[in-house]
């Protein structure tokens, strides 16, 4: 069956230090989207890219970092510099253009210790 | 102040009750989109739509693109539509794919 996963569905971040998430999709979408959701907010785009090697900063793009080596593949970052880590984060792809409904995995949640 | 407005914030209905939803947004849209949230936190799109009406089984959008609207509505609601219902569109001028602006959410608990 054809999807987007994420990885892992519980993540807990130590003081100063750097944790990745994981997003995969096997839909064959060039597109892809990581948003941080707060309670009573709505989504806000960290990042997203458009084609492999190639991404865009956001709307709260600091303190975090992402890659695109892979098609299927556009992990996340969350760096020290992130002062404020504690969020569900929703990865998302779509193919490219006008039309493409974006297709969402189950999200992280990342936890402060 | 967010560009998409969710009214209301929280709803709270009855098993069998017409529902509706409302999405209001403050810039000219290619595209409206509908989402569905369960509480385990998955998302899944329900409509996308820029004009008119759609309809899904007991689901119906509308969007009336003069006054920047756009309603959900749920026909017998059951306890099974118990969700947050997210609304989110994609400006006109967007060049980045399919970036959207999300409003923050409708959370809807329809008892038994």
């Amino acid at each position: 069956d054809g999807g987007i996963t994420q990885s892992p569905k519980y993540l807990f971040r130590k003081e100063g230090q750097n944790v990745t998430l994981s997003c995969e999709q096997n839909l064959n979408h060039d597109a892809m989207y990581w948003y941080r959701q707060d309670p009573g907010q709505g989504l806000r785009l960290i990042y997203y890219s458009q084609i492999v090697n190639d991404f865009q900063k956001g709307d709260i793009a600091e303190g975090y970092s992402v890659s695109r080596e892979k098609k299927e593949s556009f992990p996340l970052t969350v760096t020290s510099a992130q002062k404020n880590p504690t969020a569900f984060y929703l990865c998302a792809s779509s193919k490219t253009g006008e039309w493409g409904t974006q297709y969402f995995g189950p999200g992280t949640r990342l936890l402060v210790l | 102040k967010n560009e998409v407005e969710q009214s209301p914030q929280n709803l709270t209905a009855q098993e069998g009750e017409f529902i509706t939803i409302n999405c209001s947004y403050s810039v000219g849209i290619s595209a409206l989109h509908w989402l569905q949230q369960h509480p385990g936190g998955g998302i899944v799109s329900l409509f996308m739509l820029s004009s008119g009406k759609k309809k899904h089984g007991r689901l119906i959008a509308t969007i009336n693109i003069q006054e920047k609207h756009s309603s959900l509505h749920i026909t017998a609601s059951h306890p099974r539509d118990s969700a947050v219902y997210i609304c989110a569109h994609r400006a006109l001028g967007e060049t980045s794919g399919s970036r959207l602006t999300f409003g923050e959410g409708t959370q809807l608990t329809v008892n038994p």
